[in-house]
């Protein structure tokens, strides 16, 4: 089983959808969790974090963690264009080890 | 310049060769990463650097081979590799490695294309 577990997708939306993405995970030691984007021909940059459970807020994303189901999402509310990219959810326990795990990323497509 | 930068972008090198990928932070940090991208698979952390000093291997075969002279600077040096090889390189840098680390700073990636 793969620590982290992504759906590759290609996902395609219209502009304006409301867009899901989920991650889920094996290891429950995983306390940091973050969302990163990665544009075509551009390196991943972070889009959101959390630490443990819960839900964080920013602007049109919304993160949430659910560790007793070992399961991540991000929502993107009103969907643009401009938010076609490889989303890449990764994660780490935080504890000394220096290993941030990756998801494979889900492409997203926000056609206008 | 500003964050992390890579050269070359692109490389093709046959299997023979010998060439070098460089990285260079223009951010402070302390921590400096390789990792390795391939199509539909999850970013594969090559090597950690903390405080110029390795300490992470994740068991990459000893054609790539990693030197940091400096906390701003990062290069991974490829000889005799394979066409499986072939992959986006991607450095990335963060304040330190260990406890807490949330965020990693990317570069734009080397494509590299073994033929």
């Amino acid at each position: 089983q793969k620590e982290v577990e992504q759906d590759p997708g290609p996902l395609s939306v219209p502009e304006g959808a409301i867009v899901s993405l989920n991650c889920t995970y094996s290891n429950s030691a995983f306390q940091y969790f973050m969302w990163y984007r990665q544009y075509s021909r551009k390196g991943p940059e972070l889009l959101m974090y959390t630490y443990s459970s819960g839900n964080k807020e920013d602007g049109r994303f919304t993160a949430q963690v659910d560790k007793s189901s070992k399961y991540i999402s991000l929502f993107i509310r009103d969907s643009q264009p401009s938010d076609s990219a490889t989303y890449l959810c990764a994660m780490s326990a935080g504890t000394g080890g220096f290993k941030t795990i990756f998801g494979a990323g889900t492409r997203l497509f926000v056609k206008a | 310049e500003t964050g992390v930068t890579q050269t070359p972008r692109h490389l093709v090198m046959g299997m023979t060769n010998k060439k070098s990928l460089k990285c260079e932070q223009h951010l402070g940090h302390n921590a400096m990463y390789w990792y390795k991208q391939s199509a539909k698979k999850p970013l594969e952390l090559m090597f950690v650097y903390n405080f110029k000093e390795q300490t992470e291997n994740n068991s990459v075969p000893s054609r790539f081979s990693p030197e940091c002279p400096n906390s701003s600077h990062l290069f991974l040096h490829l000889h005799t590799l394979q066409p499986e090889d072939s992959a986006l390189y991607l450095c990335a840098s963060s304040q330190v490695a260990g406890t807490g680390v949330k965020e990693q700073y990317f570069g734009p990636g080397t494509r590299l294309t073994v033929t």
